[in-house]
């Protein structure tokens, strides 16, 4: 069973920073993309970053380049957001997710809350 | 960047009655589209990949159609568990866009 188990969001201030972690089982984690999505308070969702298996190709939204870093241990089996100068429009649930071919996502985590806040 | 627009944004049916969901690309996506469903409090589902292919485990009243700018999600007959708000996606190039969603709601 494919599990995507995310830690680390909470309460930052505007400027701060936060690293955000995912466990995964289930399968075969140097095959298979990642990415992060997120999703504001009542609204829709949000493609942040995505990270090829080999972790040799990053992709970044707009909104989150030059600030957020994608990042991948396969050995461990765990991707990694770290999130710089935060802003307020980054409070979101942020969600862990399973790429597949063409980089639509199968499985989802919990998700976990990034506030941004003074 | 793709725009991708859901229309209605939301759809009110009763238990056993037909939904189709549209979801338009501002430029060719070809067939790399996917459909999600959310409920409240929870993680989105994978519905459908490359515009009309199922997830695994997903029941076949749900069914995609379409390709290049116009997509449909049908769900055949609805039941009480459908009640959701529903998302497309296209994969067909970067940055990867959803649209703003559609909610099925019970009339």
């Amino acid at each position: 069973e494919v599990q995507l188990l995310e830690s680390g969001g909470g309460l930052e201030q505007p400027g701060g920073s936060l690293r955000l972690s995912c466990a995964a089982s289930g399968f075969t984690f140097r095959n298979f993309a990642m990415a992060w999505v997120r999703q504001a308070p009542g609204k829709g969702l949000e493609w942040v970053s995505a990270i090829t298996g080999s972790a040799d190709t990053t992709y970044y939204a707009d909104s989150v380049k030059g600030r957020f870093s994608i990042s991948r241990d396969n050995s461990k089996n765990t991707l990694s957001l770290q999130m710089d100068s935060l802003r307020a429009d980054d409070t979101a649930v942020y969600y862990c997710t399973k790429g597949n071919i063409g980089y639509y996502f199968d499985y989802w985590g919990q998700g976990i809350l990034v506030t941004v806040s003074s | 960047e793709i725009v991708m627009t859901q229309s209605p944004a939301t759809l009110s049916l009763s238990p056993g009655e037909r939904a189709t969901l549209s979801c338009r690309a501002s430029q060719s996506v070809s067939s790399n589209l996917a459909w999600y469903q959310q409920k409240p409090g929870q993680a989105p589902r994978l519905l459908i990949h490359r515009s009309s292919n199922r997830a695994t485990g997903i029941p076949a009243r749900f069914s995609g159609s379409g390709s290049g700018t116009e997509f449909t999600l049908t769900i055949s007959s609805l039941q009480s568990e459908d009640f959701a708000v529903y998302f497309c996606q296209q994969y067909n190039n970067w940055p990867l866009t959803f649209g703003g969603g559609t909610k099925v709601e019970i009339k």
